[in-house]
């Protein structure tokens, strides 16, 4: 079965430097898709950035991106130039293939916080 | 843009009673899911849907039923609520197509806090 792991429970930094925090997985495809996902104060839930497994490129989007690294079964979130507002829950995710039954499964969640 | 509606937005119920959550999507996404929220465990799956009449069991399915009457509408039911159901439940329908590996991403409600008695 498919499994999300995520080891951060909490992490703290000061704003304008840089995060990364960590997510492992494990997985019988060849081929499946990763996420991060950001649950903020209110308690929405929006989706961040995504990684496919068959591209070698690390994913950005603005002032986030991947640290994609298969072999290891691993993919890092880093948030550079952190903000007050970058302030949240993180959630790591995969979608599998059919050996996963195609759902979407997440980690515990990292706790982020940035303070000025 | 994507809307995920769930109802009702709080609820408490007690101990052995029946509990209906509801989810309604305006995305025509084929895609349901029912998660729930617990600290230390982050989001935990427990019923999916591929569309209208279908239902898969996730990975904490016990104690719970689903049902997708229609594309837009999936159902979460308690038939005896126990209190270690209290948790915050997240409805969220995925843009991925009808079968197939590929990408999705999902469009999340604002969540159900249930509390059991």
């Amino acid at each position: 079965a498919q499994k999300v792991t995520q080891t951060q429970t909490s992490i703290s930094v000061v704003e304008k430097t840089t995060v990364t925090m960590d997510c492992v997985y494990e997985t019988r495809d060849s081929s499946y898709f990763l996420f991060w996902y950001k649950q903020t104060a209110s308690g929405e839930i929006v989706f961040l950035i995504r990684q496919d497994s068959y591209k070698k490129e690390n994913a950005t989007v603005g002032h986030y991106s991947l640290n994609f690294q298969k072999p290891k079964s691993s993919i890092g979130l880093i948030i550079t130039a952190t903000q007050i507002e970058d302030s949240a829950v993180y959630f790591c995710a995969m979608r599998e293939g059919w050996t996963g039954g195609y759902k979407v499964v997440f980690g515990s969640g990292t706790r982020l916080l940035v303070s000025p | 843009e994507a809307a995920v509606t769930q109802s009702p937005r709080n609820k408490v119920a007690v101990t052995g009673g029946k509990v209906t959550l509801s989810c309604n999507q305006t995305n025509n996404h084929n895609n349901m899911y029912w998660y729930r929220q617990d600290t230390g465990h982050g989001l935990r799956l427990i019923h999916y849907s591929y569309g209208a009449g279908s239902t898969e069991k996730g990975d904490i399915p016990d104690g719970y039923k689903a049902s997708r009457p229609s594309q837009e509408n999936f159902s979460l039911i308690l038939e005896l609520a126990t209190p270690s159901q209290t948790s915050v439940y997240f409805c969220a329908s995925g843009d991925a197509a009808l079968g197939g590996l590929v990408a999705e991403t999902l469009y999340f409600g604002s969540g159900t806090r249930l509390t059991v008695l």
